[in-house]
């Protein structure tokens, strides 16, 4: 089964700063990787995805990840997060059976 | 946003009392699925469908049972609640198991078993 690590549970910065967001996952085969965000009280959005093709991936609210193979890994970054990037953000990979595994979360608070 | 209705949003019910919610999809999307949502533990997979009648365990399946009568409805049914099923359960949906085949989710239903 696949697995999912995400570093820094918590993350506080202030409003122009940069952000990124580590995500390494256990290898199985060709995968999917995927960014979702989570606004307080809300449900999950998806950021971004990747299946295949360019390894940087762009996605919305000026958010991008990049899919380095070699490290497993798939970090999320915004070079200038903003107050209403205030949020919990997961990474998941999908499995061969269309199941995704997520990651426990990085809570992100930005100050204003 | 994807056509997913949860009920209820939120309930409150004691120990030992079965309880079952109920997700809605107005998408025709084959795939559904039960998540818990807890903190410092993420989502966690309970039961996922992949057709009507068909189901299938995640990694916390125990306690929880599912049924899947008709492609929009997707029921998720704890037996006899207990205090550590205290927990946001989200429904997802899925069109298809090649890519693209993001998972949609619902707005989420907060189970409070005292």
């Amino acid at each position: 089964a696949q697995s999912v690590s995400q570093h820094n549970h918590h993350v506080i910065l202030s409003e122009a700063a940069s952000l990124e967001l580590g995500c390494n996952y256990s290898y199985g085969g060709t995968v999917n990787l995927f960014w979702y965000v989570q606004y307080p009280g809300q449900h999950l959005q998806l950021l971004l995805k990747y299946f295949s093709g360019d390894p940087l991936v762009k996605g919305i609210k000026g958010f991008e990840a990049e899919f380095i193979k070699s490290k497993f890994s798939f970090n999320l970054r915004k070079p200038s997060v903003q107050w209403s990037d205030t949020a919990e953000y997961f990474c998941a990979v999908k499995d061969g059976n269309n199941r995704l595994a997520f990651g426990k979360g990085n809570q992100v608070v930005v100050i204003p | 946003d994807a056509g997913i209705t949860q009920s209820p949003r939120h309930k409150v019910t004691e120990t030992g009392t079965p309880v079952t919610l109920r997700c809605h999809q107005t998408e025709n999307h084959r795939y559904m699925y039960w998540y818990r949502q807890d903190p410092g533990h993420g989502l966690r997979l309970i039961h996922y469908s992949y057709g009507v009648k068909d189901t299938d365990k995640g990694e916390v399946s125990d306690g929880y049972s599912v049924s899947r009568s008709k492609t929009e409805d997707f029921l998720l049914t704890l037996e006899s609640a207990t205090s550590s099923q205290t927990s946001v359960y989200f429904c997802a949906i899925s069109a298809t198991t090649t890519a693209p085949n993001e998972q949609f989710f619902g707005p989420g239903t907060r189970l409070t078993v005292l």
